[in-house]
């Protein structure tokens, strides 16, 4: 059941440079998007969320886009730094889901190097 | 900051023996969740909680599993007979109503042998 996808297992990026993240999802009833980050031996970490009213949500140098007709987001880093290097994840809910409950991705690794 | 935290970090368990996975939530988030991830796959939703019973589970959370809220902090994953497939890092979350992200605490790792 990959209603979340993230099709690259991997990217590696430049210091300075974008790091671009794409999730695609198949269940029309998402409504809203969140980005995960996760280290090595911890639980994720909370980046982003974009609601499906929406394309764009900004913050610092996180932008997500959000492109319903295609069922796509993406996550944009500006400019990517080593710290940055982790496992990100891409998550959906629906508002049908009265609990919120999370639909993950299978997770891209990020490597951005000095 | 406040954060969800969780004990143990590992667990070590025979087959078919019971465990407990705590979770402190944040103190005032009213939602909690286990999430689990078996090494090399995607996060997984087991079961939702709130005002003291569940609101959602999943497939997976069989009649193995139960959650229990058993004072005002703790909130707790049992197992009762755990089979090999369960050994995973389980991820207990909780959020505030009306608010979309979820809080991770950093997991437990459960190794069933």
């Amino acid at each position: 059941d990959q209603q979340v996808k993230q099709n690259s297992p991997s990217l590696s990026v430049q210091e300075g440079r974008i790091s671009i993240l794409n999730c695609d999802y198949t269940n029309s009833m998402f409504d809203y998007f969140l980005w995960y980050k996760k280290y090595p031996a911890e639980g994720p970490t909370f980046l982003i969320s974009i609601s499906s009213i929406k394309d764009k949500n900004e913050d610092g140098r996180f932008t997500v886009f959000l492109n319903k007709s295609a069922k796509h987001l993406s996550l944009h880093i500006v400019p990517s730094q080593p710290g940055d290097s982790a496992v990100y994840f891409c998550a959906a809910s629906s508002g049908s889901s009265n609990t919120g409950k999370l639909i993950f991705g299978q997770g891209t690794t990020l490597q951005v190097k000095p | 900051e406040p954060e969800v935290t969780q004990t143990p970090s590992h667990q070590v368990t025979q087959m078919g023996q019971e465990v407990i996975l705590r979770c402190v939530p944040i103190s005032n988030h009213l939602y909690f969740y286990w999430y689990r991830q078996i090494l090399g796959q995607k996060v997984e939703f087991l079961v939702s909680f709130y005002n003291n019973e569940i609101s959602e589970k999943s497939e997976i959370f069989d009649d193995q599993f139960s959650v229990e809220r058993p004072d005002g902090s703790n909130f707790t994953l049992k197992i009762r007979s755990t089979k090999l497939e369960d050994s995973a890092m389980y991820f207990c979350a909780s959020s505030v109503p009306g608010q979309g992200q979820q809080y991770f605490g950093p997991g437990t790792r459960l190794t069933v042998t």
